[in-house]
């Protein structure tokens, strides 16, 4: 039963474009989360944000951007695409009360950039 | 650096037969280890998880072994199906940031009737 839910699914752009990828969760979570899975499978993470604070990883680029609206959404925007951007985009949430560990992910967003 | 290594990094079972899993970690401030399933095409799932001060963590056909001396866990899947087959994800959250996960590069199992 999924409770994360990510839209596109996929999407397919050029070089230089911009995208932006949607998620909300249903599960009253307070985190929210962004993570880059990349062809090999490695999950990194790249943003955190609880309405009170937003966390990002030092190692993203600039033209990445997380956009809330409240709690249960946390979008993600790539203001100019790059090749090395292709790859699944999974959002996750996570339950008060637990420090953050038990996170829920979403189904994932796969982008290829030609 | 990667601060979450797994091992092997495929697995191959018969049916029935029992999975083991292996995790270490490099951060001595590691102290809740969550794994996760992973079908392709799907986010992760929570599988099962520990917490530091355990030395052993047991849901139904998943065991989770912690030895924190050597900063070592393994995951075991005992009586194996073929609806195991995925890719597991040993993570681990320490005290620096909260709620952030740092995870291996999975282990991926397949399990053969």
């Amino acid at each position: 039963e999924t409770a994360v839910f990510q839209t596109p699914n996929y999407h397919v752009t050029q070089v230089g474009n911009e995208v932006s990828f949607n998620c909300k969760q249903t599960l009253g979570h307070d985190t929210m989360y962004w993570y880059k899975q990349d062809s090999k499978k490695l999950l990194k993470i790249m943003f955190s944000y609880n309405n009170k604070q937003l966390i990002v990883n030092e190692t993203v680029p600039r033209r990445f951007s997380p956009q809330s609206s409240d709690k249960a959404h946390l979008n993600l925007r790539i203001k100019s695409v790059e090749p090395e951007d292709s790859a699944v985009y999974l959002c996750a949430s996570s339950y008060p009360g637990t420090g953050g560990s038990e996170q829920y992910f979403g189904p994932g967003t796969r982008l290829t950039v030609l | 650096q990667q601060q979450v290594r797994q091992s092997p990094q495929s697995l191959t079972v018969w049916e029935g037969e029992t999975a083991i899993l292996n995790c270490s970690y490099e951060d001595s401030t590691f102290n809740y280890f969550p794994w996760y399933q992973q079908f392709p095409g799907e986010g992760p799932a929570l599988l099962i998880s520990i917490r530091s001060v355990s030395d052993k963590k047991e849901d139904g056909r998943f065991t989770i072994f912690f030895n924190k001396r050597e900063k070592k866990l393994s995951l075991h899947i005992t009586d194996s199906q073929p609806g195991d087959s995925a890719t597991y994800f040993c993570a681990a959250r320490g005290t620096q940031v909260v709620g952030q996960l740092t995870f291996g590069r999975g282990t991926r199992l397949q399990v053969y009737a």
